[in-house]
């Protein structure tokens, strides 16, 4: 089976480029998850979706940033202008809240370096 | 006091040692716990859940202690291959929260 699938891998932009990361979750999964992780804050969760709906945005760094889910099996999340500060890896995830379970698979990540 | 907290470590461990990791976090009302684990530039794994009972798999022990609020993680018999940074999770509230891990080098 296919995992969590995560595009690009790497990304290096400008300051104030544009930068859209992609999600694909796992098929049949209804919660979907955006991390961001760097070596001072650790793995932070930006923002996550069940059943395509925004949940909690609350760790959203700023108007920056956005995401969307148009469908179930399809997010985005985009940064503009991108920042220096916003260089991270970003991960998605997701789970089967249907099945009851927790646990969360992640994608490989986004490696995001603004220049 | 943080939400999620875990001594980032390194621990350098000789091959064949016991480790053990603990990981407190902050509110009581957390619902269940989970201990992931990331290789160098790569994703998170799920490692184990950790239950109120204790739950063994193999050579690794979880253990959640509620009245003060930690959980811990022990590896016996450690590999080469258990080098890694070991992530605490707390859920609850809706809220899913990552330690910021425990860095493990296991030595030849």
């Amino acid at each position: 089976d296919a995992g969590v699938i995560q595009s690009p891998r790497h990304e290096v932009t400008e300051m104030g480029q544009e930068v859209t990361l992609r999600c694909k979750p796992i098929s049949g999964h209804n919660s979907l998850f955006w991390y961001r992780q760097t070596m001072m804050r650790g793995l932070e969760l930006l923002i996550y979706f069940n059943n395509n709906v925004p949940i909690d945005d609350s760790g959203m760094p700023e108007d920056r940033f956005s995401a969307k889910m148009p469908n179930a099996s399809f997010s985005t999340l985009k940064i503009q202008p991108s920042e220096p500060r916003d260089s991270a890896v970003y991960f998605c995830a997701s789970r089967s809240t249907s099945l009851n379970q927790e646990t969360q698979y992640f994608g490989p990540g986004t490696r995001l370096l603004v220049l | 006091r943080k939400e999620v907290e875990q001594d980032p470590g390194p621990f350098n461990v000789p091959e064949g040692a016991t480790v053990a990791f603990n990981c407190t976090y902050s509110n009581s009302a957390s619902q269940s716990f989970f201990w992931y684990r990331q290789d160098c530039r790569k994703e998170p794994k799920l490692l184990m859940s950790v239950y109120s009972s204790g739950n063994e798999d193999g050579r690794f022990t979880a253990q959640l202690n509620r009245a003060s609020q930690y959980i811990s993680l022990l590896i016996r018999d450690s590999k080469l291959s258990d080098s890694a940074t070991y992530l605490c999770v707390v859920n609850g509230d809706d809220k899913i929260i990552f330690g910021k891990g425990t860095r493990l080098h296991i030595l030849p």
